[in-house]
């Protein structure tokens, strides 16, 4: 499989608590995507970073980049109920994007 | 703006049925393209469709897989005959590379049942 790993594969935490979330890829990218998938839905974008840049901010996400080690990582600050969803991070080559495997994160008020 | 619509949501059949996925995508988008998704899993590109032309199609299991986008807009996926391991959600999204990004749209999906 192409698939990318991510870690944790589930995640618990408590309402204003911070999350973390990890992913490594296997293919060389042009930047490398995190996406949000809430029961049943679709997923929805979130940030995308380019393979040039370590790190990048949107609101309460901060995402790095390490090139080097084909790994990224997603903060989630100050989470929210709302938060509780799967999260996966896409390595984006040539217009294809592989996805990891993805880390449930749940938020308990 | 409305977003990527597939249909149905759901489909229940019996192994050897065939089944068809319609997807929709964002107005303007050139570009499709049909995921696989199995449980607790990560979506798997089965085809992707640069205006009406196929252009990776390496992971569609082609004996029983095919896939069309007539015009370059609506896109229809079907499996004949379906087996018990098709079961899994059915992702449709769409793109537009020229606005510098590759940022993927997805739709809600369809959650295929195979018996």
């Amino acid at each position: 499989s192409q698939q990318g790993e991510e870690d944790p594969q589930a995640l618990s935490i408590q309402e204003g608590e911070n999350a973390t979330m990890n992913c490594s890829y296997k293919t060389s990218i042009n930047n490398l995507q995190w996406y949000r998938q809430n029961s049943g839905r679709g997923l929805v974008h979130l940030i995308l970073i380019r393979s040039n840049e370590r790190e990048k901010h949107s609101g309460r996400l901060r995402v790095t980049l390490d090139t080097s080690k084909k790994s990224s990582s997603l903060l989630i600050t100050a989470s929210r109920a709302a938060d509780t969803a799967s999260y996966f991070c896409a390595a984006s080559n040539t217009g294809k994007l592989i996805f990891g495997q993805g880390t449930t994160l749940q938020v308990k008020p | 703006e409305a977003g990527v619509v597939q249909s149905p949501r759901y489909k229940i059949i019996e192994k050897k049925q065939p089944v068809a996925f319609w997807c929709n995508p964002i107005s303007g988008h050139n570009t499709l393209y049909w995921y696989r998704q199995n449980l607790g899993q990560g979506p798997e590109l089965l085809i992707r469709y640069e205006n009406e032309e196929a252009v990776d199609d390496s992971q569609l299991p082609k004996d029983r897989f095919s896939a069309e986008r007539l015009k370059g807009v609506d896109s229809t996926l079907k499996i004949q005959p379906a087996e018990l391991g098709d079961s899994a959600v059915y992702l449709c999204a769409s793109s537009l590379p020229s606005l510098g990004t590759d940022t993927q749209y997805f739709g809600p999906g369809t959650r295929l049942t195979v018996l």
